[in-house]
């Protein structure tokens, strides 16, 4: 079946850029997202990516997908204390339907 | 940008009771409604999809006569938990998607449900 993975943990210090990864096994996923939660709160949508896209850049975030590897990262740049939080990966498997797929989460912390 | 919300943002109630979740998009007509579920430092797991005046289709392994899912209008998806035990604490959280697609999926806040 579908699977997205993704570290669990990330730390860096503030000010720094941080990258969180995500790799998926369906290569039939048509977009690629990534969702931001924070404590107690619902998901909120940062960016997507379609599969027929390598890169794409909205302010401080850099998304890139590698299809043939089938991995996603997350660039996050000038990290600040308030990025800290839930980043989950999620990818739209047609097999699936019509739900999304999501990956556990990485939890990123900043440090000032 | 679309909205949704969640009524309530927390319930506690007792062992064996029934509680409801409503999921609301406040600006929107939802073709389709989910909901998930969340356990700590896990990731959201698909309970099922409510599509507007049909019943649910659940994901395998959720009690269809546990977790009962009325989507009575375009705007609003209600998820009972029927005879609550504290195996179903969790954080319950549900998304509209328009008829756009699922690039326009919107997740409410999220629900918090502890059972004592």
């Amino acid at each position: 079946g579908e699977d997205v993975e993704q570290s669990l943990f990330l730390s860096v210090r503030e000010g720094d850029s941080s990258v969180i990864n995500c790799t998926y096994t369906d290569s039939s996923s048509t977009y690629l997202y990534w969702y931001k939660q924070e404590p107690g709160a619902g998901l909120q949508l940062l960016t997507y990516i379609f599969s027929n896209m390598d890169m794409k850049q909205d302010q401080r975030l850099t998304v890139l997908l590698n299809k043939k590897d089938k991995h996603l990262s997350l660039r996050i740049a000038d990290t600040q204390t308030g990025d800290s939080a839930i980043y989950f990966c999620a990818e739209w498997a047609n097999q699936a339907g019509t739900a999304l797929i999501f990956g556990k989460g990485t939890t990123l912390s900043v440090s000032s | 940008g679309a909205v949704v919300s969640q009524h309530p943002s927390r319930v506690i109630c007792k062992s064996g009771t029934s509680v409801k979740i409503e999921c609301r998009s406040l600006d929107f007509q939802a073709t389709t409604m989910f909901w998930y579920r969340q356990f700590p430092k896990q990731s959201l797991m698909l309970m099922a999809t409510s599509n507007e005046g049909s019943k649910a289709t659940y994901e395998q392994g959720v009690e269809k006569d546990k977790f009962l899912i009325n989507h009575a209008s375009l705007t609003l998806s209600t998820l009972t938990v029927t005879s609550a035990h504290p195996e179903d604490s969790s954080f319950y959280i549900c998304s509209a998607m328009t008829s756009g697609g699922i690039s326009q999926q919107y997740f409410g806040p999220g629900t918090r449900l502890t059972v004592t």
